[in-house]
């Protein structure tokens, strides 16, 4: 089976400092892991994926995450946070392979990034 | 090259009633999903076509149906609504199943129950 849990519900940072939004998974099998950001009244747009390639993956805005498997976590970081980074922020887990036959992103609960001027 | 569309992009409907949504997938895509955003559960997935064909379904009861048409449009259907069902309804695009994992989502309708 696999989960996501997102440390944080809310985050706020000023403008212009550091961005870090927290991921922890568990999955029985080799996961992608993705982030995807919801902008108000908007659907769901993807940042960033990770499939066994790098570690380190950069994605779209800035934004880069890094897979430590050790730790089970996939972070979103940002060096600089603008004001457009205000949103709603998902981290999904999908398995590579999955018995069951069945095959479902698994999206956490989000995490609410407000960025202050 | 245009974006997955939803149609209707709000609706309001009342206790019993049913609803039917619309997903036009991107051009090229024949895979489409279905999920329901609540406040409360989050991000649930509701099912998968592909090839007119339904190859998952998430944990939700037999009142949500869907299909999908030779174009890869689909409808998902909600009977006998609840006020529960309040939700923003994403529809979701990939190529074919085998780059599932590159989704593109829609801007959702979002269905309010009255």
């Amino acid at each position: 089976a696999q989960s996501v849990t997102q440390l944080d519900s809310h985050v706020s940072v000023s403008e212009g400092t550091p961005v870090l939004l927290r991921c922890n998974y568990s999955s029985s099998y080799s996961p992608s892991l993705f982030w995807y950001v919801q902008h108000p009244n908007k659907g769901l747009q993807l940042l960033l994926k990770y499939t066994s390639a790098a570690t380190l993956v950069k994605g779209i805005n800035g934004f880069e995450a890094e897979f430590k498997k050790s730790e089970t976590s996939f972070h979103l970081t940002k060096p600089s946070a603008h004001m457009s980074d205000a949103a709603e922020y998902f981290c999904v887990v999908s398995p590579l392979f999955m018995d069951t036959g069945r095959r479902a992103l698994t999206f956490g609960s989000g995490t609410r990034l407000q960025v202050q001027p | 090259k245009a974006g997955v569309t939803q149609t209707p992009r709000y609706l309001i409907k009342t206790r019993g009633q049913q609803v039917t949504l619309s997903c036009s997938p991107i051009s090229g895509h024949r895979s489409v999903s279905w999920y329901q955003q609540t406040p409360g559960q989050g991000l649930q997935f509701l099912f998968e076509y592909f090839s007119e064909t339904q190859r998952n379904k998430g944990n939700f009861p037999g009142r949500f149906s869907g299909r999908q048409f030779s174009n890869s449009r689909s409808e998902m259907n909600v009977s006998t609504l609840e006020l529960g069902d309040s939700a923003l309804y994403l529809c979701a695009s990939s190529r074919d199943p085998s780059s599932y994992n590159e989704q593109f989502f829609g801007p959702g309708t979002r269905l309010t129950v009255l």
